[in-house]
């Protein structure tokens, strides 16, 4: 079993829907979860950050995890088509060095006018 | 503030020769990172430099070598590259190290080894 799982989708919405993306994983150490979005031809940006278990609001953004469920998600509401991009999970057990973060393989959303 | 570049942004190569990927970090930033992304293995940490010193690699062959010079700028090297070694090689940055400190990721270098 991979550490982290993640749907590679691709996931198609109509623009204003509401997306869901979710990641599992199965260290249950890990305690600090991100979200990066990756649009075409680009690196990777930082979304939401969240330190251990809880929900985070950033926008039309919403993170939340669920330790005891070992389950994070990352919703948007209102999506708008420059939403279209792959959004990846991250997390890590250990906040020392960002080479401990274990990234998912990322969700491919693409929003439609 | 200009952000992170890397050169060349794309590269090809064939099997057995070797490759340097450079990463100019945002100004100020001391600590910068190499990952490695593939579609069929993700996003994958090779190293972590800060003040020159390597602070943490991943689980890559030896074949993969990094350095960061005073000016925090850093390459990274790949010997004898394998047709495997075809990936985008991400370059980020950030002001110190640790997750607490917000990554910076350059647009890549595209490497195809023929």
């Amino acid at each position: 079993q991979k550490e982290v799982e993640q749907d590679p989708g691709p996931l198609s919405v109509p623009e204003g829907a509401i997306v869901s993306l979710n990641c599992t994983y199965s260290n249950s150490a890990f305690q600090y979860f991100m979200w990066y979005r990756q649009y075409s031809r680009k690196g990777p940006e930082l979304l939401m950050y969240t330190y251990s278990s809880g929900n985070k609001e950033d926008g039309r953004f919403t993170a939340q995890v669920d330790k005891s469920s070992k389950y994070i998600s990352l919703f948007i509401r209102d999506s708008q088509p420059s939403d279209s991009a792959t959004y990846l999970c991250a997390m890590s057990d250990y906040g020392g060095s960002q080479g401990n973060l274990i990234f998912g393989k990322g969700t491919k959303l693409s929003v439609k006018p | 503030k200009a952000g992170v570049t890397q050169t060349p942004r794309y590269l090809i190569k064939t099997r057995g020769q070797q490759v340097t990927l450079s990463c100019s970090p945002i100004s100020g930033h001391r600590s910068v990172s190499w990952y490695q992304q593939t579609p069929g293995q993700g996003l994958q940490f090779l190293f972590e430099y800060f003040s020159e010193t390597q602070r943490n690699k991943g689980n890559f062959p030896g074949r993969f070598s990094g350095r960061q010079f005073s000016n925090s700028r850093s390459e990274m090297n790949v010997s004898t590259l394998e047709l495997g070694d075809s990936a985008l090689y991400l370059c980020a940055s950030s002001f110190l190290t640790g997750i607490g400190n917000e990554q910076f990721f350059g647009p890549g270098t595209r490497l195809t080894v023929l």
